[in-house]
């Protein structure tokens, strides 16, 4: 069974940058979408909000990110931890949120079946 | 983007009702359409995949239906655990959308 894990800062200032790693437990980032993999995911919650799907990583590093902060973002996959990374530049108070790693299914299963906690990520000076 | 219309966004209902939430997608999205539960302090819990399939280990009084671009979520017998706010999912495009919620309230 997969298990995932957040870890991060928890407070990060403006305009720098903010790093997310997710720990991976039963089954192996690296393995391709061709053969059983999945779509490591990132997804955010800002206060009292819906759900913000932020972008995934897969097949040991192609990633597609949300369009509009695909210009901030940088998503990557590490294999010898087994985890996979978040990395969002330029920060605002508008990037305040609940970040989830979570898992996508893989190449017939488009849905979220695991999650991770969550960790909360202020951006404030 | 695909937009993800709910409706209602909130509803209150007794024990043992019966309650229906709708989502509408801006285009086709076949049946590519998930739900989730998500509890106060806590991360979303897949319940009905593809539209209509109930997820391993959830009652069966969650169910789902529809197809293209009108989709239904329903809970049957509702239950004083059943508190959460209630989100619908596309996953045929990219980014990944979904609607803006239902929070349930028992009364």
């Amino acid at each position: 069974q997969v298990q995932l894990q957040e870890s991060g800062p928890g407070l990060v200032k403006p305009s720098e940058t903010l790093s997310l790693m997710c720990s991976v437990s039963g089954h192996s980032v690296g393995t391709p979408i061709s053969n059983g993999g999945y779509y490591w995911t990132w997804i955010r919650q800002r206060p009292g909000k819906g759900l913000e799907w932020i972008g995934y990583v897969y097949n040991s590093g192609i990633a597609d990110y949300n369009p509009s902060l695909k210009s901030r973002l940088t998503m990557s996959v590490g294999i010898s931890k087994n985890q996979f990374s978040l990395t969002l530049r330029s920060v605002t108070a508008a990037d305040t949120a609940v970040y989830y790693c979570a898992k996508e299914g893989g190449a017939v299963a488009g849905y979220f079946d695991t999650w991770g906690q969550g960790i909360l990520v202020f951006v404030s000076s | 983007d695909i937009q993800m219309t709910q409706s209602p966004p909130s509803l209150s209902a007794s024990i043992g009702d019966r309650v229906t939430i709708t989502c509408q997608a801006s285009q086709d999205i076949r049946n590519y359409l998930n739900w989730y539960q998500q509890k106060p302090g806590k991360a979303p819990k897949l319940l009905i995949y593809d539209a209509s399939k109930l997820e391993t280990g959830v009652p069966s009084r969650f169910s789902g239906g529809g197809s293209g671009t009108h989709f239904v979520f329903s809970i049957n017998d509702l239950q004083p655990e059943d508190l959460a706010t209630y989100y619908c999912q596309q996953y045929d495009y990219i980014p990944r959308t979904f609607g803006q919620g239902t929070k349930l309230e028992i009364k």
